[in-house]
């Protein structure tokens, strides 16, 4: 039962253009949603995140988009560049009784062209 | 300030035998959690500390794996016996007390374990 769903294991962007990440959940109780970057034997690092009473941030060269109604967040990298290339996970978080836990996709991997 | 680290970064042992991998977290993160990726599929939660106490177990495996915090600093998980379907990499993270943007949680390296 995967409540976060990332449906394109790969995606192929030529350097400059822009990147669109997405991100489909089933959980309406997720409150907060983040992206995560992975290089190889790395852990993930901490992107951007956006919380559910919002429907956009930004920063930098990324930004998040929230459809709340339709259970859909977006990641918008612009411009792409080379050192972008990871793997790209979207979690959401849940915060129950005091404990938090993230429920992640299965990760998207962005390969951006010179 | 040093991020999340984590002993040792890989780990090969036979089956039926016993790991210990440990977690530091960033000094001062109350908040301590541990998660499993299995096989290149998502990266799925074990658990979550606030400081010593086990806030919610509800995705550790059975109980092969046990996981302390002693004195709410660094945390140990534990599998004993090892089976060939525990391999993975183990992820460890922390995060401050809940408050405004404290949901981000910041992850160590990762241990990856192979059993055989």
């Amino acid at each position: 039962d995967q409540q976060v769903k990332q449906n394109s294991p790969s995606l192929s962007v030529q350097e400059g253009r822009i990147s669109i990440l997405n991100c489909d959940y089933t959980n309406s109780m997720f409150d907060y949603f983040l992206w995560y970057k992975k290089y190889p034997a790395e852990g993930p690092t901490f992107l951007i995140s956006i919380s559910s009473i919002k429907d956009k941030n930004e920063d930098g060269r990324f930004t998040v988009f929230l459809n709340k109604s339709a259970k859909h967040l977006s990641l918008h990298i612009v411009p792409s560049q080379p050192g972008d290339s990871a793997v790209y996970f979207c979690a959401a978080s849940e915060v129950l009784q005091g404990a938090q836990k993230l429920v992640f996709g299965q990760g998207t991997r962005l390969t951006i062209n010179p | 300030e040093a991020g999340v680290t984590q002993f040792p970064s890989h780990s090969v042992i036979e089956k039926g035998q016993t790991v210990t991998l440990r977690c530091d977290p960033i000094s001062g993160h109350d908040n301590l959690y541990w998660y499993r990726r299995v096989m290149g599929k998502e990266i799925k939660f074990l658990l979550h500390f606030v400081k010593e106490s086990k806030q919610d177990e509800s995705g550790m495996p059975n109980n092969r794996f046990l996981a302390e915090r002693t004195g709410g600093t660094y945390s140990t998980l534990k599998v004993q016996p090892a089976e060939l379907e525990d391999s993975g990499v183990y992820f460890c993270a922390s995060s401050q007390d809940f408050g405004l943007s404290a949901y981000e949680q910041y992850f160590g390296p990762g241990t990856r374990l192979t059993v055989t």
